[in-house]
């Protein structure tokens, strides 16, 4: 089955240390997203990307670093740059283009990212 | 840029009981409306779209009407079953090459259903 793996579930970071969070997808979308979840809130997009090798900020980019080498992949790195990196992350994807705007995100099952 | 409102929660209601959850917005171009759901430790899953104005989306006994007049989108369900509890997000995209797929969220609504 198509779909968007996101791992790990659970990530512990030491305050300095930057970390590394993978979101892969096989549903051949163009488009991949990160998102920041805080308990009780809604999403906020941190970075985006409409095809591989391009990415642009999203709402909350500061302290957070991405790549898009491959279609299917879109990594995301919380920097010692980020004050507050406690939260849930989300990466989703979806279709890209004019007419695609009625065209759903498909979402992982996020990481949690706490701090020792 | 577009904007969403949703109701604030949290909802709490029994079994069996009627449920609504609000959502109005604000927007540019030619936004499409769209529910999600998250359920507990999990990522979102889409509920149900529209398209075009007056459209209904349904999925799951979930219904919601694109009201373009009064730019709104509220969920409705009759029913509910305590399987129902979970985070309950209203989303917008817009149309257009420059917004290709982008969504704005609300923040959220946590809906209850005791047994």
């Amino acid at each position: 089955d198509g779909g968007i793996t996101q791992s790990p579930k659970y990530l512990f970071r030491k305050e300095g240390q930057n970390v590394t969070l993978s979101c892969e997808q096989n549903l051949n979308h163009d488009a991949m997203y990160w998102y920041r979840q805080d308990p009780g809130q809604g999403l906020r997009l941190i970075y985006y990307s409409q095809i591989v090798n391009d990415f642009q900020k999203g709402d909350i980019a500061e302290g957070y670093s991405v790549s898009r080498e491959k279609k299917e992949s879109f990594p995301l790195t919380v920097t010692s740059a980020q004050k507050n990196p406690t939260a849930f992350y989300l990466c989703a994807s979806s279709v890209w283009g004019r007419v695609s705007g009625n065209q759903p995100q498909h979402f992982g099952d996020g990481t949690r990212l706490s701090i020792l | 840029g577009n904007s969403v409102t949703q109701m604030e929660g949290p909802v709490t209601l029994s079994e069996e009981a009627f449920l609504t959850i609000n959502c109005t917005y604000t927007a540019t171009g030619y936004p499409s409306p769209f529910w999600y759901v998250q359920y507990p430790g999990e990522g979102l899953q889409l509920l149900l779209k529209a398209t075009k104005a007056d459209d209904k989306g349904s999925n799951k006994g979930f219904e919601a009407t694109y009201r373009k007049e009064t730019t709104s989108f509220h969920l409705e369900k009759g029913s509910v079953q305590v399987s129902d509890s979970a985070v309950y997000f209203c989303a917008l995209s817009d149309h257009g090459e420059a917004a290709g797929n982008k969504l704005t969220f609300g923040g959220g609504t946590r809906v209850l259903v005791k047994p």
